[in-house]
């Protein structure tokens, strides 16, 4: 597609379950971060990945948090044991490469409600 | 990781310039100075990004300061579709950026 695209647009789960979101960057673009937007707030920075490898997850809240990008395109955010406070939208976003004079282009967010 | 500093909010009438300030006094010789904006329900769009002198699109005009420690984002004539959430931010090499709350702009008919 033209642009990048997550799935699901929204996600309601139950405290304590396991969620797996999902992001199909565009085509070609070798780097993918994910970010988390809590209401009124900017996006925070979760991962970034360069082409498989994790560059810098040093944004992952804990470790109930894990992204996986086992072929370089579409990525996995995967949360478990999800608690209330994860509730946010979580963004993902891919550029034509990791260097700053690349923009990224971001897809429209999933929005995960944990209740 | 270097910071930006902008108004929380601004208004503007409809078909007027409006002028976007963000402080980036941290800023260091490579960083990029990138700007996005958000609508209600939608990620953030790329707008414009500059490194030292200013850049001109279709969306927008960037103004850099000389010691590069600001900028301006320009919206030549303000639309109502230009009503939302504007973020400036440093891009770096690294790879991560640091978004701040960005500042909300209203535009009144």
């Amino acid at each position: 597609g033209a642009g990048v695209s997550q799935t699901p647009s929204n996600k309601v789960t139950e405290k304590g379950k396991y969620v797996e979101l999902r992001c199909d960057p565009i085509s070609g673009h070798t780097a993918l971060y994910w970010y988390r937007q809590s209401l009124g707030q900017g996006p925070e920075f979760l991962i970034y990945f360069q082409g498989t490898g994790a560059a810098d997850d040093s944004g992952l809240p804990n470790d109930r948090f894990f992204a996986v990008r086992p072929e370089g395109s579409v990525s996995t955010l995967k949360i478990q044991r999800t608690e209330r406070g994860d509730s946010a939208v979580y963004l993902c976003a891919s550029s034509l490469g990791g260097f700053a004079n690349y923009g990224y282009t971001f897809g429209s967010g999933t929005r995960l409600t944990v209740v | 990781d270097a910071k930006t500093t902008q108004p929380n909010s601004m208004e503007s009438n409809e078909e007027e310039p409006v002028h976007l300030p963000c402080n980036h006094s941290t800023i260091s010789g490579t960083d990029y100075i990138h700007w996005y904006r958000q609508l209600p329900s939608q990620g953030p769009e790329y707008v414009i990004h500059g490194l030292t002198s200013n850049v001109n699109n279709r969306m927008a005009s960037l103004a850099i300061a000389e010691d590069r420690k600001s900028s301006t984002l320009i919206l030549h004539r303000a639309t109502l579709r230009d009503a939302a959430v504007y973020y400036c931010i440093l891009r770096t090499n690294a790879g991560k950026s640091t978004f701040g709350d960005g500042t909300t702009l209203t535009v009144k008919p």
